[in-house]
């Protein structure tokens, strides 16, 4: 089966904790990006990487980290750093096709902080 | 700064009507318009897209209007139905930008009364 996927579906953290979550896609997309979701936010984007050992910040990078070591792999750290990190998280790549962009999403993880 | 504005938020239709979500946009380096459609719990997945050169773009009971000149694009779902209910996202791209980013709407969140 080619996609995305992300783990864990679920995630609790502590107040101070980093926590890391996965990202791992099997589409050979060489672009791929991190958003978070809030309801009536839409969807914001963290980082992305347009090629492996290389990222860039998004609109809202502050309190996050990421690596992009492998082409198949981007995990996001979500730091003590940000302070309202409970949210949903997704994500995606990105695949060009002559005149056509499609972004593939991963199922998401929704992180609470308890 | 939102780069595509999308309304409304949220929208409520009955069986049958026809859902009609708006967004439009400034920025003229857009030239790829694609619509995602996200089940609570999932990640987004593509629904339709649509490129400036054409005004309106039809697949089965969706459809996307586009008017150039006034920087808008809207959906319209026509024979809705209350497996529609869900979550839509505008996007658009920017000319010569293969592997770059997609900017978001905020989302619709549209019920679909039976």
């Amino acid at each position: 089966d080619g996609g995305i996927t992300q783990s864990p579906k679920y995630l609790f953290r502590k107040e101070g904790q980093n926590v890391t979550l996965s990202c791992e896609q099997n589409l050979n997309h060489d672009a791929m990006y991190w958003y978070r979701q809030d309801p009536g936010q839409g969807l914001r984007l963290i980082y992305y990487s347009q090629i492996v050992n290389d990222f860039q910040k998004g609109d809202i990078a502050e309190g996050y980290s990421v690596s992009r070591e492998k082409k198949e792999s981007f995990p996001l750290t979500v730091t003590s750093a940000q302070k309202n990190p409970t949210a949903f998280y997704l994500c995606a790549t990105l695949n060009y096709r002559g005149l056509l962009t499609e972004a593939f999403f991963g199922q998401g993880t929704r992180l609470t902080v308890v | 700064q939102q780069q595509v504005k999308q309304s409304p938020q949220s929208l409520i239709v009955q069986k049958g009507g026809i859902s009609i979500i708006n967004c439009a946009y400034e920025n003229t380096a857009f030239d790829y318009f694609p619509w995602y459609q996200q089940f609570p719990g999932k990640g987004p997945a593509l629904l339709i897209a649509i490129r400036p050169d054409v005004s309106e773009k039809k697949e089965g009971r969706f459809t996307i209007s586009f008017n150039k000149s006034a920087k808008q694009f809207s959906l319209h779902i026509m024979d809705s139905q209350p497996g529609d209910s869900a979550t839509y996202f505008c996007a658009a791209r920017r000319r010569g930008s293969t592997l770059g980013r997609l900017y978001f709407g905020r989302g619709t969140q549209l019920t679909v009364w039976p």
